[in-house]
């Protein structure tokens, strides 16, 4: 069965420095989004990108963040300068088209500043 | 705004034992799709079931089963004969299909609620 996956499983990064995270998309899937997950916390939404633009994007999504599909298959989210408040588990999901359509995540990106 | 409300922070149950997961929603929007999600210890999101507004009909599918009511706004979830397999987070989540259908599908997600199921 075809999966999202994520690239790289644990990323340990100073703050202050700029982290790259990514994601490979279900090929077919029109729908791109990242989450994140502070430890212990609810999922939050960050982002959703469809027909390469941001279509929607959290209050917690600011300038510091952005996000990019730049051949057709990787997904990647870019923190430009990190904080230690960045240090959560960051969830790429693709969808079909279609809102019923359920979000299929990948395993997940552990990112730790320190 | 849309909300989702898990007010069960932690279940413990033993083993063959049937439970039950309570969600409680809060959304403007007529047109709307609710989700369940299991986060294992492994830390990854499964996807369980859904539901759209228009369909209030509850199902079972093997040992989940579920009970939407729009009177109550409530989106429940069972596991019947519970394993210790199910051990995991469970989350409740809520996308709007958002004015004009103007909502590209971001999910809400409630608190979760941790299951630990003993043998």
């Amino acid at each position: 069965e075809p999966e999202v996956t994520q690239t790289p499983s644990h990323q340990v990064t100073q703050m202050g420095q700029e982290v790259i995270l990514r994601c490979v998309p279900i090929s077919n899937h029109l729908y791109f989004y990242w989450y994140r997950q502070i430890l212990g916390q609810k999922v939050e939404f960050l982002v959703s990108f469809y027909n390469n633009e941001i279509s929607e994007k959290s209050e917690i999504f600011d300038d510091q963040f952005s996000v990019e599909r730049p051949d057709g298959s990787n997904f990647t989210l870019k923190i430009r300068s990190t904080k230690l408040e960045d240090s959560a588990m960051y969830f790429c999901a693709s969808r079909t088209g279609g809102r019923f359509q359920p979000q299929h995540f990948g395993d997940g990106t552990r990112l730790s500043i320190l | 705004a849309q909300k989702v409300t898990q007010a069960q922070t932690e279940i413990s149950v033993v083993e063959k034992e049937d439970v039950t997961l309570d969600c409680v929603y809060e959304t403007r929007d007529t047109t709307y799709y609710l989700f369940w999600y299991k986060q294992p210890p492994s830390g990854e999101l499964v996807f369980l079931i859904r539901r759209n507004s228009f369909d209030e009909q509850n199902e079972i599918s093997g040992r989940y089963s579920w009970n939407f009511q729009k009177s109550t706004s409530s989106f429940n979830f069972t596991i019947t004969a519970s394993q210790v397999v199910d051990s995991a987070v469970y989350f409740c989540a809520l996308s709007e299909r958002g004015a004009g259908g103007t909502s590209y599908g971001k999910l809400t997600f409630g608190q979760g609620t941790i299951l630990t199921v003993h043998p």
